[in-house]
Parts: C-alpha cells; structure tokens; sequence
C-alpha cells in the first residue's frame, strides 16, 4: 500500500509570507493527488486536484504542483483564514483514500 | 451546489451498533460513490467504504466484516452501519462522495459536516 508522507508536520509562518507544503508517495501516484484544507471542528475541504488544479472557489494564492513522487502545496500570502491543517491524499491506486498525516500550519 | 448532511446517534455503548446517515441535496446522485471516513487525532483520515446509486460497494478489509452500507436513491440518502462498537471505534464520522469513472476523477469534491460518535460504558 501507499504511504503519503507529508513535511513539515508543523508550519510557523506569519500573515502575508509564503508557505510551502511537501508531499511525498512511495510509489508514483501520476498527477492523481488532492490537496485539503481542515479547519478545526469542520469537515477537509478539496483545495487542488490533479496535482495543480484549484476546485472551484479555492482563491489563486493556492497553488499545486509536482507528479509522480513529489508534490508541492503553496500559499503565495497567507491570510489570517489560511490557518489549518493540510492534507494530501492519492487515488492513483486502490484505494484511493491514502491520505499524508497533515501538515499543520500556524501563526508565528 | 451539492450538501451533504448527517445524523445519527452519538454515544454509543461497547457491542452496539453504530447507524448514521447522509442525506444528499443539490446536484447529481448517481454517477458518484457515496463514501464513509472517519478521523481520530491517532489514525488521521480513514476509509470506511463507499456505495454508489447501484448498490456496488467496496470496503476497507480491516472493517468489512463489521461495515454495512445501504443506499436510498429515492430518499437521496446513504447510510453506515458498524456493528460491535469497541472504544477504539470513536471517531468523527464523515460522508463524502467522488465520481465514478476514470482514476483521474477520484477525488473528493464534497463531505458532510461530520459526526462525532463515541463509545463509551
């Protein structure tokens, strides 16, 4: 099975500066990768699909990239609301639901 | 735009049997599989299995001899049952759904607002 890996597991950053999340697969996942946003008490929230798609009315300032292994969440300024937690998840192969532990990311 | 709402009962005793439900307004109901997650601060995002309009299943194999998926087309609804509840089973339950079709289709675009079950004597 999959293993996701993300890093760091927590993200000090201040309101405005840039954030950079990474994603790691074990084994290629193509562009099959999702990115999600969690806010405490709520439900994940699809960011990127594809690996570099924005779902709908997901902001510009989010932005994915990478394939096969290697992938790449950015938040070009963060805003006070982008506050969370991060997951990535592959559904490349069965199953489809191997989600990465989160990446936390916090005010500094 | 598709909402995806949840009930179900939330504290649960140890052997008993875990029932929620997820009733989908707006959008599509077919074309998509109806999936069931749950989350703990220990084991993160877990699949549960998912169900389609079709009644096609699939579950995750450490929880398919407990797990128990139906579907209401009529009612656009899908429901979870997990029987034999140990403390271990407390979670935060979601639904969600993905398409059908391709690989490059299978991501969530959608989830319920969750449902905290616990197990407790």
């Amino acid at each position: 099975e999959i293993v996701m890996t993300q890093s760091p597991v927590t993200l000090s950053v201040s309101p405005g500066e840039r954030a950079t999340l990474s994603c790691r697969a074990s084994q290629s996942v193509r562009s099959n990768l999702a990115w999600y946003q969690q806010k405490p008490g709520q439900a994940p929230r699809l960011l990127i699909y594809g690996a570099s798609t924005r779902a709908t009315g997901i902001p510009a300032r989010f932005s994915g990239s990478g394939s096969g292994t290697e992938f790449t969440l950015t938040i070009s300024s963060l805003q006070s609301e982008d506050f969370a937690v991060y997951y990535c998840q592959q559904y490349n192969n069965w199953p489809p639901y191997i989600f990465g532990q989160g990446t936390k990311v916090e005010i500094k | 735009q598709v909402q995806l709402q949840q009930w179900g009962a939330g504290l649960l005793k140890p052997s008993e049997t875990l029932s929620l439900t997820c009733a989908v307004s707006g959008g599509s109901f077919s074309g998509y599989y109806w999936i069931w997650f749950r989350q703990t601060p220990g084991k993160g995002l877990e699949w549960i299995g998912e169900i389609n309009h079709g009644r096609s299943t699939n579950y995750n194999p450490p929880l398919k001899s407990r797990v128990t998926l139906s579907v209401d087309s009529s009612k656009r609804q899908v429901s979870l049952t997990l029987n034999s509840v140990t403390a271990a089973d407390t979670a935060v339950y979601y639904c969600a759904r993905r398409r059908e079709g391709s690989t490059s289709d299978w991501y969530i675009d959608s989830w319920g607002q969750g449902a905290l079950v616990t197990v407790s004597s």
